[in-house]
């Protein structure tokens, strides 16, 4: 079983180009949510998407979006990179039932934008 | 959610139990004490949790003192593949909270032979 996988694993940018960012979650898995990790600092949640929509949103400008498709993949789309953007995003997934249920993190996708 | 305090990092000697700290004076009674780890080059992986009682599963030991405001994961037997950031998170387990885990810096541990 395949657990949460991301694509690509490395990316270069400039600024001001748009990029998008990809997760499959582990199977069986609906819910979906986005991070992004500055070196050296711990991981800051962007938002979280379930059934197709936005459920939760973290501190992040409007330049960050996201999708979930019916097969509960996610994508993540930042426009206008700025230098600051650069960073590990990690994706994570979980099984949305009631109570607390382990979120399980892919290895990352790491944006360095020049 | 409330904050923890976790310091930046220890050393531990292979085999030897591994105690990392981490303080969160103004938990709430409903919030429980999170431990993930990240390991170099990977996505942070969950350890274990707790609300008040102690917590023991196959990779780790979690200690809350009883007035909750400090706790303390213990890796009873550390090996070199335990070096990693450790990070001690406090959240509510409800439908806002899901999904949303508040990181801060953790605790880099490093194990030595």
């Amino acid at each position: 079983d395949a657990g949460v996988t991301q694509s690509p694993t490395h990316l270069i940018k400039t600024r001001g180009q748009q990029v998008t960012l990809r997760c499959s979650p582990k199977s069986g898995h609906d819910t979906v949510s986005w991070y992004q990790q500055a070196l050296g600092q711990g991981p800051q949640f962007i938002f979280q998407y379930y059934e197709e929509e936005e459920r939760q949103r973290g501190n992040f400008p409007d330049r960050f979006s996201g999708h979930q498709f019916p097969n509960y993949s996610s994508e993540l789309n930042v426009n206008a990179l700025l230098l600051g953007d650069s960073a590990l995003y990690l994706c994570a997934s979980s099984l949305s039932t009631g109570g607390w249920n382990e979120q399980f993190f892919g290895p990352g996708t790491r944006l360095t934008v020049l | 959610d409330a904050k923890t305090t976790q310091p930046p990092s220890m050393d531990c000697a292979e085999g030897r139990a591994a105690n990392l700290p981490c303080n969160h004076s103004t938990i709430s009674g409903n919030e429980y004490v999170y431990w993930y780890r990240q390991i170099h080059s990977q996505g942070p992986q969950y350890i274990i949790h707790g609300l008040k009682n102690n917590e023991t599963n196959e990779m780790a030991s979690l200690i809350i003192t009883e007035d909750r405001k400090s706790s303390t994961l213990i890796l009873p037997h550390a090996t070199l593949r335990d070096t990693a950031v450790y990070y001690c998170i406090v959240r509510v387990d409800n439908a806002d909270s899901w999904g949303k885990l508040q990181f801060g810096a953790g605790t880099q541990v490093v194990v030595t032979p």
